[in-house]
């Protein structure tokens, strides 16, 4: 069982303010992604990272930026928010079970509203 | 590239009746396939992955789901849904080594 915590669970901002969505995970996993979740819509991955000072862009552009200086740590910064960014952010980490392809575990996730 | 298709974005079943639901996939080479449920206010929770070891399976919580090359398709099964089983499920499709496409997502009620 993979243990990955977000927080804060919701959070509701105004224009133009600058946010960090936390991301930690205990287990170790080297791998860690950020999808991005619109209601009724699939999870688009945003960003990931292969390990400590590896960061990527995934699949859809973001204007959000994100950092690994630690394994088990892999915030997301907005740096100046806006009600575009409205969604859900979810973070996910995974750890290499076979020689092709991952199980990726995940957390719970933040629901951001940007006013 | 890679994609997944979920036909039916909800479903609605009686307590105790059979639950299935479609996941079409499009891939170039030998997919690596999931099905992910997501609960209310929570993240993803892996029901069962598809490895190429064996076609059919089992999953947590009763679910399974059978690998059909021919017809690409990885539909997800349960013999007799239980109202614990609402939530939203996603079907995904492995790109690589590390990235996961994700389908639309269905969302299944069940009524007593």
């Amino acid at each position: 069982e993979a243990d990955i915590y977000q927080t804060p669970r919701y959070l509701v901002i105004g224009t133009g303010k600058k946010i960090t969505l936390e991301c930690s995970q205990t287990m170790g996993h080297d791998k860690m992604y950020w999808y991005q979740q619109d209601p009724g819509m699939e999870l688009h991955l945003i960003h990931y990272s292969y390990g400590v000072n590896s960061t990527e862009k995934g699949d859809l552009s973001s204007e959000s930026t994100v950092s690994r200086i630690r394994t088990e740590h892999f915030p997301l910064t907005l740096e100046s928010a806006r009600p575009s960014h409205t969604s859900q952010y979810l973070c996910a980490s995974s750890d290499p079970a076979s020689a092709f392809t991952d199980t990726q575990y995940f957390g719970p996730g933040t629901r951001l509203t940007v006013l | 590239a890679q994609s997944v298709t979920q036909l039916g974005s909800h479903v609605s079943v009686s307590e105790g009746a059979l639950v299935l639901l479609r996941c079409n996939y499009s891939s170039s080479v030998p997919p690596y396939l999931f099905w992910y449920v997501q609960y209310p206010n929570q993240g993803l929770q892996l029901l069962l992955k598809y490895t190429s070891a064996a076609t059919l399976v089992k999953g947590i919580n009763g679910f399974e789901a059978e690998f059909k090359k021919s017809e690409t398709s990885f539909h997800l099964t349960k013999p007799s849904a239980h109202m614990s089983d609402a939530a939203e499920y996603f079907c995904a499709v492995s790109e690589d080594t590390d990235k996961l496409i994700f389908g639309t997502g269905t969302r299944l009620q069940v009524f007593p």
